[in-house]
């Protein structure tokens, strides 16, 4: 079964780091583009960050310097390096996997259920 | 960055209803448009890729149109397992962007 788990949320406080983990089964991580989106309370969907097959990440405006993503192959699991957090880093935080077609249309088709990241003192 | 925007921001509507959402793109994206269902306290799920073109398990009743600018998702008959927010979120262009939500509530 194609399944991704997100570990490592909890409660932080501001200025503060957190690593998230996604452990990916059924498919290979490293085959995938993978991503991760999150979701503010009562609010909707932010993509935050996304690594290809080939290696190349990029990164929404408001993460960027302060998160990184990256994947372990051997484990075949995701993870997002959360650093400087402040209190709008609030969220849930779903990993999901990429899919492309054969004409370049890109999509995420499998999604973890999330882990929640509590930014606050 | 490319802006989406969605109309309504929600709806009631009863089940066997004819449900259309709109989704805009800022600039032309062309056919690349996504659709995604969520219900409270879970995941997102993928309906439609491509603009039209279905996800394997998903109902027939949900179909997606549109190429440019302006998209649109319909759900032809409305199910009470349907009653959910809907996104639409563009790949043409990094950083890949959502539209803020359609929320189907019951009527």
């Amino acid at each position: 079964e194609v399944q991704l788990v997100e570990t490592g949320g909890g409660l932080i406080q501001p200025g503060g780091s957190l690593r998230l983990s996604c452990a990916a089964s059924g498919f290979t991580v490293s085959s995938n583009y993978m991503s991760w989106v999150r979701q503010a309370p009562g609010k909707g969907l932010e993509w935050v960050s996304v690594i290809y097959s080939g290696g190349s990440t990029y990164y929404a405006d408001s993460v960027k310097g302060r998160f990184t993503i990256s994947r372990d192959n051997s484990k075949n699991t995701l993870y997002l390096q959360m650093n400087s957090l402040r209190a709008e880093d609030t969220a849930v935080y779903y990993c999901a996997r990429g899919a492309v077609t054969d004409y370049y249309y890109y999509y995420m088709d499998v999604w973890g259920k999330g882990t929640t990241v509590t930014v606050s003192s | 960055d490319i802006q989406m925007t969605q109309s309504p921001s929600s709806l009631s509507a009863s089940v066997g209803d004819r449900v259309t959402i709109t989704c805009r793109a800022s600039q032309s994206i062309s056919s690349y448009l996504n659709w995604y269902q969520q219900k409270p306290g879970k995941a997102p799920k993928l309906l439609i890729y491509a603009a039209s073109s279905l996800q394997s398990g998903v109902p027939s009743r949900f179909s997606g149109s549109g190429s440019g600018t302006d998209f649109t998702l319909t759900i032809s008959s409305l199910q009470p397992e349907d009653f959910a927010t809907y996104y639409c979120q563009q790949s043409y262009s990094t950083p890949p962007t959502f539209g803020p939500g359609t929320k189907v509530d019951i009527k």
